[in-house]
C-alpha cells in the first residue's frame, strides 16, 4: 500500500463550487505539505503543517484553506473554485528530527483538478 | 531573483552519454540539497540528497555541491531513455523551521 495517498485522483468541477482534497499518510511523519504544480512553474507551496497544531501559509495560499485533522491527515479546501486553480495538486510528508538534518519529502500520487 | 534556479531545458543527450543538470540557489544558509525526478503526470521521487561540499555518488548518479559558488549539480552517467524526465532541484535551510524550496525543473530527453 502507498505511504501517502490522495483522494480524489481526478476531479472536474465548476466555478464557484467548494472542493476538498484529502491526503493521508502511514509514514508517521509530523510534517505535511500541499503543493500545486503548473506547467513551467514547478512546485509551489500552498500550506504546510509541522505538527497537528501548527499550520502555516505558503507562497500561494490565497483562495485555499487547510485542516490538519490528525497527524496522518491533511486536507486542502478550495472554498469557491475558479478556473485558474486548475492544476496538479500534490501532498507531501517529511520528518525532520532536528535542525540541520535532511528533510526529504515523500509525495502522494497527485490530484488533477480541473475547474470549468 | 528566484531562490532556486534551473534551466528549464529541454536538455537533449544521446543515449550512453553523461547528462549534466545544474541548479543555483540564493540563500547562503542553505544546508540540504535534493534532486528529484518527475515523470510526466507522476509525483516527484527522490534521487539523492547532499549536504557536504564535494561529490556524492549513487550508482549512475553523482551529485556535486559547491556552497561557495552556491550551485549544485547532478550528473547522470550512461544515460538511458528511461532517464527522460523532469529533474527538480530542491534546497532546505538550516533552521528546523525551514521549508524546502523547489526549482522549476529541467526537462531531460535522452535520444536513442
Amino acid at each position: 500500500d502507498a505511504d501517502v495517498t490522495q483522494t480524489p485522483r481526478n476531479r472536474i468541477t465548476k466555478t464557484g463550487k467548494r472542493i476538498m482534497l484529502e491526503c493521508s499518510q502511514t509514514k508517521g511523519h509530523d510534517r505535511m505539505y500541499w503543493y500545486r504544480q503548473d506547467p513551467g512553474l514547478g512546485l509551489r507551496l500552498i500550506y504546510y503543517s509541522f505538527d497537528v497544531k501548527d499550520i502555516n501559509k505558503g507562497e500561494i495560499s490565497d483562495g485555499y484553506s487547510v485542516s490538519r485533522q490528525a497527524q496522518a491527515k491533511f486536507s486542502l479546501s478550495l472554498e469557491s473554485a475558479i478556473p485558474n486553480q486548475t492544476a496538479l495538486y500534490f501532498c507531501a510528508t517529511s520528518d525532520l528530527k532536528s535542525a540541520g538534518s535532511t528533510d526529504t519529502q515523500y509525495f502522494g500520487p497527485g490530484t488533477r483538478l480541473t475547474v470549468l | 531573483q528566484k531562490e532556486v534556479e534551473q534551466n528549464s531545458g529541454p536538455l537533449s543527450v544521446p543515449e550512453g552519454a553523461i547528462a549534466s543538470l545544474n541548479c543555483t540557489y540564493s540563500d547562503r544558509g542553505s544546508q540540504s540539497f535534493f534532486w528529484y525526478r518527475q515523470y510526466s503526470g507522476k509525483s516527484p521521487e527522490l534521487i539523492m540528497f547532499i549536504y557536504s561540499n564535494g561529490d556524492k555518488e549513487d550508482g549512475r548518479f553523482t551529485a556535486q555541491l559547491n556552497k561557495a559558488s552556491q550551485y549544485v549539480s547532478l550528473l547522470i552517467r550512461d544515460s538511458q531513455p528511461s532517464d527522460s524526465a523532469t529533474y527538480l532541484c530542491a534546497v532546505n535551510g538550516y533552521s528546523s523551521a525551514s521549508k524546502i524550496i523547489f526549482g522549476s525543473g529541467t526537462r531531460l530527453s535522452i535520444r536513442p
